[in-house]
């Protein structure tokens, strides 16, 4: 069973939109959840990084939050632009071997002009 | 400064042939970390290493790959007598601790794309 989550699958927005990009989790000890952004062909860039303790974390034009208690985070992106359009992964890791980073499946993310 | 770095970016190979897959990590970067995506699907671990040395390869199959961090050069992932289910694209990432805490974040390169004929 994926530890890691993610939904929708797929996303289709109009440029300027906000969308919200959801992912559970059922990695325990909780040690650190990131989002990274990966364009096709491209290898994943990191966008934001939690730990347990907080709950939220903006880069810009992406926020993230975390629920701990729940092991739901959300990335919320505004005012959407076309190069937004990438698969955007949440990765979990444990106490346990913190560099074993755990990748859900991304959610694809289309921007349309 | 330049990223992590991969090559080749696309490797094709018939069934037995050997695959060398090398990743030179970010300046500075002495950790390193092999990962495997199969279409439509998540990236999974294979292998951390540091110089000389394999730290966890739990995630690595039994047979047929190994990695390698030599003291000088890039790191390689080699994998003998590759199959089809090998084709995938190998991901590898570098980061400046191995700790995965706080800021130790790991930078990914752009990958290396497999096909086995």
């Amino acid at each position: 069973k994926n530890q890691v989550e993610q939904s929708p699958q797929s996303l289709i927005i109009l440029e300027g939109k906000n969308c919200t990009l959801q992912c559970n989790y059922t990695v325990s000890p909780f040690s650190n959840l990131r989002w990274y952004k990966q364009d096709t062909g491209r290898g994943p860039v990191s966008l934001t990084i939690m730990t347990f303790s907080e709950n939220t974390k903006s880069n810009g034009r992406y926020t993230a939050t975390l629920d701990a208690d729940t092991k739901q985070s959300s990335l919320h992106i505004t005012a959407s632009q076309l190069s937004d359009s990438a698969s955007y992964i949440c990765v979990v890791t444990g106490t346990s071997g913190t560099y074993k980073y755990i990748f859900g499946t991304g959610t694809r993310l289309k921007v349309l002009a | 400064n330049a990223g992590v770095m991969q090559n080749p970016r696309h490797l094709v190979r018939r069934r037995g042939q050997e695959a060398r897959l090398r990743c030179s990590p970010m300046k500075g970067h002495s950790h390193v970390y092999w990962y495997r995506q199969l279409p439509e699907e998540g990236l999974k671990f294979m292998v951390y290493l540091q110089k000389e040395n394999i730290i966890d390869e739990s995630g690595m199959p039994k047979e047929r790959f190994s990695a390698e961090f030599p003291k000088e050069g890039p790191s390689i992932l080699r994998i003998q007598q590759v199959v089809r289910g090998d084709s995938a694209a190998y991901f590898c990432a570098s980061s400046p601790l191995g700790t995965g805490l706080g800021t130790d974040t790991q930078y990914f390169g752009p990958g290396t794309r497999l096909t086995v004929l």
